[in-house]
């Protein structure tokens, strides 16, 4: 499968602990976006990656949460000291001429 | 600030009966507008895109912006066109970070 892949697809966790989240995109595309899915919502924008760089991050994204992208291919995204309010379905996409492809998602749940 | 609005949460159709999903968007520049659809137990995917001007599996959508909508259309619904349909806008073509609105969900009846 050359699509996009997120790890884990589920992840249940405890309030107060930290979490991270992978995402591999399609090889050559250089753009890498992170979203949030609560229920009922559309995807919410969180950040998005050109290559290595960070070039834009939503206000959604409080100072918990940090991406990655270290060698411009795989991302991380880390969400430190959990809430409540983080449960979502968080996803990722990648894109090189503006049409996004996205993965299956991780479904996170905060206790 | 950039807003995508689809007014209806349910859609149901009979088979084979049209079907007009609304998006309208708020954005003052010249924004690029998408269809994205997901299957059930599927991941989102794009269904088109108004700069290509295709239709995709029957779907059409045309770009008005004198109203700011996008709304899609398909002259002759069937059942497996049943899923959760939501319009997207990017205000940068280049960038590609899109505003999704909250979705349709679309059920095809026999």
């Amino acid at each position: 499968d050359t699509g996009v892949s997120q790890n884990p697809r589920h992840k249940i966790t405890k309030r107060g602990q930290n979490v991270t989240f992978r995402c591999d995109p399609i090889s050559e595309h250089n753009r890498l976006y992170w979203y949030r899915q609560t229920l009922g919502q559309g995807p919410e924008f969180l950040t998005y990656f050109q290559n290595e760089a960070q070039l834009e991050k939503s206000r959604l994204l409080s100072d918990r949460f940090s991406a990655e992208r270290p060698k411009g291919s795989f991302s991380t995204l880390e969400i430190q000291r959990t809430e409540q309010g983080d449960s979502a379905m968080y996803l990722c996409a990648s894109s090189l001429t503006g049409t996004q492809y996205f993965g299956p998602g991780t479904r996170l749940t905060v206790l | 600030a950039q807003r995508v609005t689809q007014p209806e949460k349910l859609l149901s159709v009979f088979k084979g009966a049209p079907v007009e999903l609304k998006c309208n968007y708020s954005y003052s520049g010249s924004p690029e507008l998408f269809w994205y659809v997901q299957y059930s137990r599927q991941r989102l995917q794009l269904l088109l895109r108004h700069i290509s001007r295709e239709s995709i599996k029957g779907f059409t959508a045309d770009l008005n912006k004198g109203e700011t909508s996008f709304h899609l259309k398909k002259p002759f619904a069937q059942e497996e066109d049943s899923a959760m349909y939501y319009c997207a806008l990017s205000a940068d073509t280049n960038a590609g970070k899109s505003t999704f609105g909250d979705g349709t969900t679309l059920t095809v009846k026999p």
